[in-house]
């Protein structure tokens, strides 16, 4: 099935250093999310934008809905050990229900 | 609140036999999705309930792949002819509304921990 082209794959950083990922799509989005997914656990919803052009902040993270509605991008700032696992973007199309993922950035923190 | 459960947590089978995996939705919600991730992949969409019925099934691989929601809350995912290929993660994830709505526009899918399958 079709996945989204997220990058980097994986990142290892210092405690304390901001990080960035993206995901790009060749399909247009209604919305984007973004998840994030520790070891044996199902993905956990972090942000969610629903506008092209957003720009939407849930503590040390900072998402973007791309203008041409086929990216995102996720930020965090300030990185901390917890912040470790997958993160997941996902857009949802003109169905209102399915979403489509991409492959993952595997996040370690050095603390 | 109890979030998504999904039982067993774990499945070893053999080649060609029947499994059943199950999932428990958040209380209320008319939503259901099951999605399965393979290792190091993201999630691909499996199927949808809207209710009782399945609302769009195009995610099944094929026709040993079934599952049912009869009551509108639990829903079982059933694997016929068990293949290795078959091995992954199977999560499922519940949502309040699904399409129903403007509301479905935000409706947020909540998952469950999955079911790690694996096929011998």
């Amino acid at each position: 099935g079709q996945q989204l082209n997220q990058s980097p794959q994986s990142m290892f950083i210092q405690e304390g250093e901001d990080v960035s990922m993206n995901c790009t799509s060749s399909s247009i989005f209604n919305t984007w999310l973004w998840y994030k997914q520790d070891p044996g656990e199902g993905p956990v919803l972090l942000i969610a934008l629903y506008k092209a052009g957003e720009l939407t902040s849930n503590g040390r993270l900072t998402a973007q809905f791309g203008i041409t509605r086929k990216d995102s991008f996720l930020n965090i700032s300030a990185s901390i050990p917890s912040d470790v696992g997958i993160y997941f973007c996902a857009g949802r199309g003109g169905s209102n229900y399915k979403l489509t993922f991409g492959k993952g950035t595997l996040l370690t923190v050095n603390p | 609140g109890a979030g998504v459960s999904q039982t067993p947590s774990n499945k070893v089978t053999e080649k060609g036999k029947y499994v059943e995996l199950r999932c428990d939705p958040i209380s209320g919600h008319t939503a259901l999705y099951w999605y399965r991730q393979s290792l190091g992949q993201g999630p691909e969409f499996l199927i949808y309930f809207q209710g009782t019925g399945a609302a769009d099934d195009s995610g099944l691989p094929n026709d040993r792949f079934f599952a049912v929601r009869p009551e509108g809350s639990v829903s079982t995912l059933k694997i016929q002819r068990t293949e290795r290929g078959d091995s992954a993660v199977y999560l499922c994830a519940s949502s309040l509304i699904g399409t129903s709505g403007r509301a479905s526009f935000t409706d947020t899918q909540y998952f469950g921990p999955g079911t790690r399958l694996t096929v011998l």
